[in-house]
């Protein structure tokens, strides 16, 4: 059973550097083609696809947030970690990590619950 | 970047009523590899076709998905009042990957 969970800071400061967690278990990430992304959806709004990193280190990000954004692994720990630098109101959100199903066929398929992050003085 | 258009951006029905819900890739989408998900007010995304046609485990039958060329819809025989709910569309073919905006599907 493949579970996933988000964890970080419910209120960061603009500026500051954004840090969470997706902690997950059911699977492992030194598996051939397995891959953790991260999606964010602000308050009413649509889904952004954010960044996705698989077990062989490949990582992708969204062009327009490529310069903010980190994504890194530790497969020992079964945790993915997203960064994202000089955080601004517009970041406010609900995060979400995913598992995507192996490549090619890499659509989301188990989500966590989300983390809500406010940005704000 | 593949720039995915949904409509209608809300579509009102009543239970019963057959819900066609429209996708429109800005390219072609290698593969089909286009998702469909269904997303419940404070609720994370769920899955309900992939491959643009298939089924995810457990979604029931009244859920089908279709494609032509670069347009892709979600089509729901008769909806039950559980179905109500926003839906997005999701492109993995060319990366960087995205969603679109989303369709309200809202009782009438």
């Amino acid at each position: 059973q493949i579970t996933l969970k988000e964890s970080g800071p419910t209120l960061v400061k603009p500026t500051q550097t954004l840090t969470l967690t997706c902690s997950f278990s059911g699977f492992s990430l030194t598996t051939t083609g397995v891959g953790v992304g991260w999606i964010r959806q602000p308050p009413g709004k649509a889904l952004q696809w954010l960044a996705l990193i698989y077990s062989s280190d490949n990582k992708w990000y969204t062009p327009s947030l490529k310069n903010r954004l980190t994504i890194t692994k530790d497969a020992s720990k079964n945790q993915v970690v997203l960064m994202m630098t000089n955080v601004d109101p517009s970041d406010t959100g609900t995060y979400f990590c995913a598992h995507s199903h192996l490549y090619p066929t890499d659509f989301f398929d188990h989500w966590g619950h989300g983390t809500h992050v406010t940005v704000s003085s | 970047e593949t720039v995915l258009t949904q409509s209608p951006g809300t579509l009102s029905l009543s239970p019963g009523e057959r819900a066609t819900l429209s996708c429109r890739a800005s390219q072609s989408v290698s593969s089909n590899f286009l998702a469909w998900y269904q997303q419940k007010v404070g609720q994370a995304p769920r899955l309900l076709i992939y491959d643009a046609s298939t089924r995810a485990t457990g979604i029931p039958d009244r859920f089908s998905g279709r494609v032509s060329g670069t347009d892709f819809t979600l089509i729901i025989s008769r909806l039950e009042p559980e179905d109500f709910a926003v839906y997005y569309c999701y492109e993995y073919g060319n990366r960087p990957y995205t969603f679109g905006q989303g369709t309200k599907l809202e009782i009438k």
